[in-house]
């Protein structure tokens, strides 16, 4: 059965602070690996990686995949109360060639952000 | 706005009633998909339809649990007779897929479910 585990599940820090989150996954026939953020309403997406190795970066946030070890991370630096919220990641399958579409979502860490 | 919108966004309803939820997706996206949240919890999938044709669905999806894409556009997720276990967030999300490229999701603001 498909897996992803997120830790820390929970994590609170002080503005400007750095973290890292953690995504350890078990997904037969594994595409890609999706990241995002999800603030008391529906989630909104982050990252999609694919490659193995290959930094994403988006202003503060940058990730990571490692298909070897089968874990990705996303770090925030110099964080902010804004960025307080529930951060998902998800496997994504492959089928015939083409992404499948169907995520497989872990649990979730719940980041606060303190002033 | 062009992003995914469902409707309703509450609803509370009975033991035992009906109820049906609407997704409407980003206009040119031909994947559509339900998921269930519960509080505490990633979102599970529940199905997911390419275009009209709904080809997966979740053992999540009990009898009770419809879904259906008429026209190839928007969505309904029906429950009938429901049951207290089924209080979630049932979120939509739509995407455009193209061989050979990865697509990302993009989720519409849920329909909280509370069954009294």
């Amino acid at each position: 059965e498909d897996k992803v585990v997120q830790s820390p599940l929970s994590l609170v820090v002080h503005e400007g602070d750095t973290v890292t989150l953690n995504c350890s996954y078990e997904v037969t026939n594994f595409r890609s690996l999706l990241w995002y953020k999800q603030e008391k309403k529906a989630p909104t997406f982050l990252f999609m990686l694919t490659s193995s190795g290959i930094e994403k970066k988006s202003g503060r946030l940058s990730s990571i995949l490692d298909k070897k070890e089968l874990f990705s991370i996303l770090n925030i630096t110099a964080t902010q109360t804004g960025d307080s919220a529930v951060y998902l990641c998800a496997g994504l399958l492959n089928a015939g060639g083409t992404s499948y579409g169907k995520l497989t979502f872990g649990q979730g860490t719940i980041l606060t952000v303190h002033p | 706005d062009t992003g995914v919108s469902q409707d309703p966004r509450h609803k509370i309803t009975k033991r035992g009633q009906n109820v049906t939820f609407r997704c409407d997706p980003i206009s040119e996206h031909n994947r559509l998909y339900w998921y269930r949240q519960t509080l505490g919890q990633g979102p599970e999938f529940l199905t997911y339809f390419q275009n009209e044709a709904q080809l997966e669905k979740s053992r999540l999806l009990s009898d009770r649990f419809s879904a259906e894409r008429p026209k190839g556009s928007f969505s309904t997720l029906e429950i009938q007779r429901t049951e207290q276990g089924d209080s979630a967030m049932y979120l939509c999300a739509s995407s455009l897929a193209r061989r050979e490229l990865d697509n990302e999701q993009f989720f519409g603001p849920g329909t909280r479910l509370t069954v009294l």
